[in-house]
Formats: C-alpha cells, structure tokens, sequence
C-alpha cells in the first residue's frame, strides 16, 4: 500500500500570511493526487486535483504543485475560512486508496 | 446539484450488523462509481470500500474485507454498506462520495461527499 505523509501536522499562521503544506507519498503517484480541506463538523471537500488543478469554484488563493512523490498545497493570503484540516489522497495506486493523517491549519 | 444524504448510523453491540444507506440525487446514479470513507472520532480518512457503476466490482479495505459488502440500487439511485461483525475499532462517521469521473474515467478522486451518519460499536 502507499503510504501518504504529512507534514507539519499543525501549522500556525497569522490571517493575510501564506500557508504551505506538504505530502509525501511512499512511491511514485504521477499527479494523481487531491487535497481535501475540512472544517470542524463537516465533510470534507474537494480543493485540488491531479495535483495542481483547482475543484470548481474554489479561489484562486488555492494552488497545488508536485508529482512522483513531493507535494505542496499552498494558500496565499489566508483568510479566517482557511483556517481547517487538509487532507492529501493518492489515487494512483488502489485499492486501496490512502490518506495522509492530515495537516491542523490553526490561527497563530 | 448533487446531493448525497447517509443514513442509518446509530448505536450497535460488538458483534452485531449495521447497514448504512446513501441517497444519490442531482447527477446520473449509475454512470458513476460510489465510495465510502470513513473517519474515527478525531482521526484522519480512511477508505472503506469502491464500487463501480454496474454493481459488478467492489473493492475494499483489508480492515473490511469479509466483513463490510458494498452494494448498489440503480433503480432507488442508492448505495448501500452492509457491516457486519462490527467491532469497536469500527466506530467512526461513515461518509460517502462520488468518484469524480463518470464510468471507467481516470478522475478517480472524489468529489463531493455526503455529510455522513455516526456509527458507534459499543457494548
């Protein structure tokens, strides 16, 4: 199976800053990648996909990098709503599909 | 829009059965593949089980297997998990989602996911 990692895995960031958030996957995944972000008592939702395509209707402050097997999502400009859990999963390799154990973006 | 509503979580015995129902509307049932992700009380995802649009293929987690079946109603646009055997490592909110690409589509992430429905194994 592929293992996903994240780090850090809680980042704190003032509002107006910018937030990078890494994954790493055990083997090679092409960009066959998403990021999910989740806020506290929700589902989780779609962001980035094949590694740096954004989900519809998510801004633009949203950006995703990487392929094989280092990832970045990056939010510029953060702003109070950003402030949530994100998850990486690889859909490369499955079944089956893997998660990282997810990134606390918190308010510094 | 797309709309997906889990039901059928609820409080269950070690041992006993459970199963967890997934209302699809807003987008063609059966062209596309369903999943289910689940996720332990303060814990990260975890993926449960795939099925593709037919009903003919499944796959599951090995934590699952012989345990959880995943099935499908084309006709009620329904996903269905049949948990059986449940243990208290089983106790999570149970969440599905569509796989973004209708068929046999390369979009294998998912997208969106349903709000979930609690299911708690203890005695």
């Amino acid at each position: 199976d592929i293992v996903m990692t994240q780090s850090p895995a809680t980042l704190s960031v003032s509002p107006g800053e910018r937030a990078t958030l890494s994954c790493r996957a055990s083997q090679s995944v092409s960009s066959n990648l998403a990021w999910y972000q989740q806020k506290r008592g929700q589902a989780p939702r779609l962001l980035i996909h094949d590694a740096s395509t954004r989900a519809t209707g998510i801004p633009a402050r949203f950006s995703g990098s990487g392929s094989g097997t280092e990832f970045t999502l990056t939010i510029s400009s953060l702003q109070s709503e950003d402030f949530a859990v994100y998850y990486c999963q690889q859909y490369d390799n499955w079944p089956p599909y893997t998660f990282g154990q997810g990134t606390k973006l918190e308010i510094k | 829009e797309v709309q997906l509503v889990e039901t059928g979580g609820g409080l269950v015995q070690p041992g006993g059965s459970l199963r967890l129902s997934c209302a699809a509307s807003g987008f063609t049932f059966n062209t596309y593949g369903m999943t289910w992700v689940r996720q332990a009380p303060g814990r990260g995802l975890d993926w449960v089980s795939i099925i593709d649009p037919s009903g003919t293929y499944t796959y599951y987690a090995n934590s699952v297997k012989g345990r959880f079946t995943i099935s499908r109603d084309n006709a009620r646009n329904t996903l269905y998990l049949q948990m059986n055997s449940l243990r208290a490592e089983d106790t999570a909110i149970y969440y599905c989602a569509k796989k973004a690409g209708a068929g046999s589509s390369s979009s294998r992430w998912f997208d969106p996911w349903g709000q979930g429905t609690l299911v708690t194994v203890s005695s």
